[in-house]
């Protein structure tokens, strides 16, 4: 079992140019999540997904979009990138509490 | 006052010793507590779930759980050099549609010296 994947590793943008995440899961799991982590900030979710089918808002949603295409991917995608979003984004599952993170994407955006 | 609440460190301690790691936090309902290892460029692996008031053992890790005094400790018995890392502490709550939300502190970064 691969566990969380993601693609790519590591990105480079320039201001306004968009992109998107992906994510995959292979542990039947029905949550999905999207964080963020900059430095003495810990942690801060972008965007969840429940189960299959549903997304919700977390803590920093503005600029981002998710989809959830199918119980395994849950992508996110970055319309307009902007220096703020500078970051290392983590996609997460979960069945019921415990969460499991992918190897994450190194984002910079110039 | 934060969700989560860890001392930021570093934390040091030399090789053999117990390393102790503390978290708080403020709400009441949370019901179900973990304990992530982060080393440096990589991501949160999960090394530790407590559900109930006490002391629940993982080889050379404990974790402890304080409901009444809100707050949740992870004991690693002699440290190893491998273990320095950044240890996450997450809480977890339901909110009233039954969705759990999952939120980390800060982290605490623990240096272990050979």
């Amino acid at each position: 079992n691969a566990g969380v994947t993601q693609t790519p590793k590591f990105q480079v943008l320039k201001t306004g140019q968009s992109m998107t995440l992906q994510c995959a899961q292979d542990m039947n799991h029905n949550s999905m999540y999207w964080y963020r982590q900059d430095p003495g900030m810990g942690l801060r979710l972008i965007y969840y997904s429940a189960s299959e089918g549903t997304t919700d808002k977390g803590e920093v949603p503005n600029g981002y979009n998710v989809s959830r295409l199918n119980k395994r991917e849950f992508s996110l995608r970055l319309e307009s990138a902007a220096p703020s979003q500078t970051s290392v984004y983590f996609c997460a599952s979960s069945d019921p509490f415990e969460q499991y993170f992918g190897p994450g994407t190194r984002l910079t955006v110039t | 006052q934060k969700e989560v609440e860890q001392n930021s460190g570093p934390l040091s301690v030399p090789e053999g010793a117990i390393a102790s790691l503390n978290c708080t936090y403020s709400d009441r309902g949370s019901q179900s507590f973990f304990w992530y290892r982060q080393y440096s460029g990589k991501s949160p692996e999960l090394i530790m779930s407590i559900y109930s008031n006490g002391d629940k053992e993982d080889g050379r890790f404990t974790a402890q759980l304080n409901k009444a005094s809100q707050y949740v400790s992870l004991l690693i018995r002699d440290s190893q050099p491998s273990d320095s890392a950044t240890y996450l502490c997450a809480v977890n709550t339901r909110n009233s549609g039954g969705y759990q939300k999952v939120t980390f502190g800060t982290g605490t970064k623990l240096q272990v010296i050979p």
